[in-house]
């Protein structure tokens, strides 16, 4: 079983729409839980960050982790075209060790 | 005034051939990585920098070798390109080793004949 799991896509959706991202992990070790977003032909940035289980919101982002379930979410409200990206999950094991990142989800927003 | 740079941003070479990429970051972060994005956007770590020093070294052939000569700057040498070294090579900083958030560059795409 592959460490981090995300579904590629692609997603299509119409603006307005409600999009959810998700990632599953394998091992409970894994503590920090992070979504990059990457436009084409750029490198991936930073979205959302976080450590623990729950809801973290940001504008029309809010990322959900559910340690029980070794399950994480990226929930974009009122989806717009700049959307319109790859977003891949990071997940951070312990200290001093590598993310290991999804295969990312691609997502198209169509006006 | 870009934080994370890398040149070239193409590289169209032939197989047997040997290539150097090339970063630096002026975030004054500790640590630089390489990572590997295949065809299918997937994201692979291959080499991570702290202070000069070589932290993470992932399955990679010995053809690819890092080489950080300050904590500013970390290039990639290949030797013998394989068509399956074909992908972009994203350089990345990071505060330090402990710190999740990554700042990447902006790719090198190398494409192997």
């Amino acid at each position: 079983q592959k460490e981090v799991e995300q579904d590629p896509g692609p997603l299509s959706v119409p603006e307005g729409a409600i999009v959810s991202l998700n990632c599953t992990y394998s091992n409970s070790a894994f503590q920090y839980f992070m979504w990059y977003r990457q436009y084409s032909r750029k490198g991936p940035e930073l979205l959302m960050y976080t450590y623990s289980s729950g809801n973290k919101e940001d504008g029309r982002f809010t990322a959900q982790v559910d340690k029980s379930s070794k399950y994480i979410s990226l929930f974009i409200r009122d989806s717009q075209p700049s959307d319109s990206a790859t977003y891949l999950c990071a997940i951070g094991r312990q200290a001093g060790t590598a993310l290991i990142f999804g295969k990312g989800t691609t997502l198209s927003v169509s006006s | 005034d870009t934080a994370v740079s890398q040149t070239p941003k193409y590289l169209v070479t032939q197989m047997g051939n040997d290539k150097s990429i090339k970063c630096e970051q002026n975030l004054g972060h500790d640590t630089m990585y390489w990572y590997k994005q295949d065809s299918k956007k997937f994201l692979k770590i291959m080499f991570s920098y702290n202070n000069k020093e070589l932290i993470i070294n992932e399955t990679v052939p010995n053809r690819f070798s890092p080489k950080s000569p300050d904590k500013a700057h970390l290039n990639l040498h290949i030797n013998s390109l394989e068509l399956g070294d074909s992908a972009v090579y994203f350089c990345a900083s990071s505060t330090t080793l402990l710190d999740g958030e990554l700042f990447f560059g902006e790719g090198s795409r190398l494409t192997v004949l």
